[in-house]
């Protein structure tokens, strides 16, 4: 299995909505990213984690809140969000240290109303 | 700060020739790796080809390799022989390792790649 998968595909919300997005992989990777993609741009990374926790926080808004709470999942949760952070965001695993390359999902196409 | 530049915003490349993407880098790390990834309007971001920097030998995968020139900081990739499923955006990537044990993986602008019958 090397998927890496994310839910919903799609999501739209009010800015006063809480929601969730999910990453889900079962390769036995030990880094789990997310990253936010705006049209026509690169990938720009937001956080990561290794080995389950936090270990690197890209001066994201608190409104981003990720949380990893086991190795094979990694949630994005969301609050009071603003139109201008409707974007693709992307989930992304790798073995750690160097090991092999990083495996991406699908993403979540966010639109924030 | 590690930074990866692609010159190309766009190329067209007629079915069956071949296109090469260029892609250049800064750092002061002695050990990283280089990718190349392409990411169709299915939006799946998929890994063409990876390439060690401690390694001399360029990296082949089928249809597609590259032209690592260490020295010139310098990862461009050739397709052969183009297909209609080659469209798409190709991303090059360098990933170095940080403190507590996880990568950074930063990604250059793209090239949108159309390939033409």
């Amino acid at each position: 299995d090397t998927e890496v998968t994310q839910t919903p595909k799609h999501l739209v919300m009010g800015m006063t909505n809480k929601k969730s997005l999910k990453c889900e992989q079962h390769m036995g990777h030990r880094a789990m990213y997310w990253y936010k993609q705006k049209a026509k741009k690169p990938p720009e990374l937001m956080f990561v984690y290794s080995y389950e926790k936090l270990s690197i926080n890209e001066s994201v808004p608190s409104r981003f809140s990720p949380e990893c709470p086991n190795s094979s999942l990694l949630n994005l949760h969301l609050h009071a969000l603003q139109p201008e952070d409707s974007a693709l965001y992307l989930c992304a695993s790798s073995q750690s240290y160097m090991n092999t390359e990083a495996f991406f999902g699908q993403g979540t196409r966010l639109t924030v109303v | 700060a590690q930074t990866v530049t692609q010159s190309q915003p766009e190329m067209s490349v007629q079915e069956a020739e071949t296109v090469t993407l260029s892609c250049t880098y800064d750092t002061s790390e002695s050990n990283y790796y280089l990718f190349w990834y392409k990411q169709p309007p299915s939006r799946q971001m998929i890994l063409v080809i990876r390439q060690e920097a401690y390694k001399q030998q360029n990296a082949t995968e089928n249809r597609f390799s590259v032209n690592f020139q260490k020295a010139a900081k310098s990862f461009s990739l050739k397709i052969s022989d183009s297909q209609l499923g080659d469209t798409a955006m190709y991303f090059c990537a360098f990933m170095t390792p940080t403190q507590g044990g996880s990568e950074k993986l930063v990604f250059g602008k793209g090239t949108k790649l159309t390939v033409n019958p």
